[in-house]
């Protein structure tokens, strides 16, 4: 069982679309990270929020904390192949004094041409 | 600066086989995590290392696993034997602080036949 809940597992859209991608759970997260994988890479840092409501932008991508630090979301506006990956989040859980970072299984992202 | 260097690549061994997996950090981080990646089970971690020190080998699915990190600029993860079910991409990382951005090595995709 996950910790943490992506949804939807795989998405398909068309160029120029938005989409939106989610991250939930029932724990309460000292931070949240998401990163993106390419294919035949290592995933690679995109954000990391830390604040319940905190919204951060990556030009065409916005990232939302949930108040209550349980869930994330990323959306993504006018995608671009360029966008297409396995996009992960990645909680902080603090654990008796000390942290755990917890991967979700990811949404894998395609973005057609 | 150099990221995350991994090798080999990829890896096809014949079952019963040992395999090391070899990874060198980036200069001045002070942790290491190896993950695996796989379809089934997404990324899980393996083991971590501060100061060079293992910290949590919890991950490490049986005896058959081993990691050892004998300096601050390099690690390796031994498989010994090897099994088909052990196919995955192994990927190492590194950071500055426990939870903090992960940085991933480029993986080492290993097939067991």
């Amino acid at each position: 069982t996950q910790l943490l809940e992506q949804s939807p597992q795989f998405l398909s859209i068309q160029e120029g679309e938005n989409l939106t991608v989610y991250c939930n759970s029932s724990s309460v997260f000292s931070s949240l990270q998401w990163y993106r994988q390419e294919p035949g890479e290592g995933p690679v840092l995109l954000v990391t929020v830390v604040t319940g409501g905190e919204v951060k932008k990556l030009k065409r991508l916005t990232f939302q904390f949930g108040d209550a630090r349980k869930d994330s979301s990323l959306h993504i506006t006018a995608a671009q192949p360029g966008d297409t990956g396995l996009y992960l989040c990645a909680g902080v859980l603090s654990v008796s004094n000390d942290y755990k970072l917890s991967f979700g299984a990811g949404t894998t992202v395609t973005v057609r041409a | 600066d150099a990221g995350v260097i991994q090798s080999p690549r990829h890896e096809v061994t014949e079952m019963g086989q040992e395999v090391t997996l070899r990874c060198k950090p980036i200069s001045g981080h002070d942790y290491l995590f190896w993950y695996r990646q796989t379809m089934m089970r997404g990324l899980e971690l393996l083991i971590y290392f501060n100061n060079n020190v293992p910290i949590d080998d919890s991950g490490m699915p049986e005896d058959r696993f081993s990691a050892k990190m004998p300096n601050a600029s390099f690690s390796t993860l031994k498989i010994q034997p090897s099994e088909p079910r052990d196919s995955a991409v192994y990927f190492c990382a590194s950071s500055l602080k426990w939870t903090g951005e992960l940085f991933f090595g480029e993986g080492s995709r290993l097939t067991v036949l």
